[in-house]
């Protein structure tokens, strides 16, 4: 178990640029999470992927927004012609459903800076 | 719509007290609740995950109550050391009938403990 693994961990980049981020969940997970995080907030729901399939997309995420998670393993999230407001930490977290719960496991984060 | 408040934002204390964080949520109808740890610039830690059925868990010098009929949920932490300074969050876990995006969070309590 190598824990979640993020990268980049930090990413600057041009308003108008693309920028795509990748997840490595723990590899007997089959849930995935994408949250954004702005300074003094909780994380706020992205999308949502259950094995292969995005189940659930925030309507924060606006159509510049795309993330994939082919054969259920890693996941790619791209922000396409970024704003300053795309600015915040991107954070992934993978999780497995047992009967003692399901328990949510972080990586350390993408932190984006769009100038 | 899960709401989930964290009192308060912020905390300071002397080393060696103990302390008592606060979480409450407005639907009652949640599956677990987790605690997170998140220092600055880094991804969330679980701290202790509790189940709807269950009152409290402990882990080390942390204890984590649950009462779900009122919404809240304290996290206490005993004997506070330097080490435990960093932003708390909880979550809140929708029941598991419902699918995609399962976990709501507060907004964290920043917590400072002074050698």
């Amino acid at each position: 178990d190598t824990g979640v693994s993020q990268d980049p961990r930090h990413k600057i980049t041009k308003r108008g640029q693309n920028v795509t981020f990748r997840c490595d969940p723990i590899s007997e997970h089959n849930r995935l999470y994408w949250y954004r995080q702005t300074l003094g907030q909780g994380p706020e729901f992205l999308t949502y992927f259950q094995n292969e399939a995005q189940l659930e997309k925030s309507r924060l995420l606006s159509d510049r927004f795309s993330a994939e998670r082919p054969k259920g393993s890693f996941s790619t999230l791209e922000i396409q012609r970024t704003e300053q407001g795309d600015s915040a930490m991107y954070l992934c977290a993978s999780s497995i459903y047992r009967t003692e719960g399901e328990k949510l496991f972080f990586g350390s984060g993408t932190q984006l800076s769009v100038l | 719509k899960q709401e989930v408040t964290q009192i308060p934002a912020a905390l300071s204390v002397p080393e060696g007290e103990n302390l008592v964080l606060n979480c409450s949520f407005t639907d009652s109808a949640i599956y677990n609740l987790q605690w997170f740890r998140q220092d600055p610039g880094k991804g969330l830690t679980s701290l202790l995950l509790i189940q709807s059925s269950q009152r409290e868990q402990t882990s080390g010098r942390l204890n984590a109550s649950l009462d779900k009929s009122s919404g809240r949920s304290t996290l206490y932490i005993a004997a506070s050391q330097p080490g435990d300074s960093a932003t708390y969050l909880c979550a809140v876990r929708r029941h598991e009938r419902n699918t995609g995006n399962q976990f709501y969070f507060g907004t964290g309590t920043s917590l400072t403990v002074i050698p």
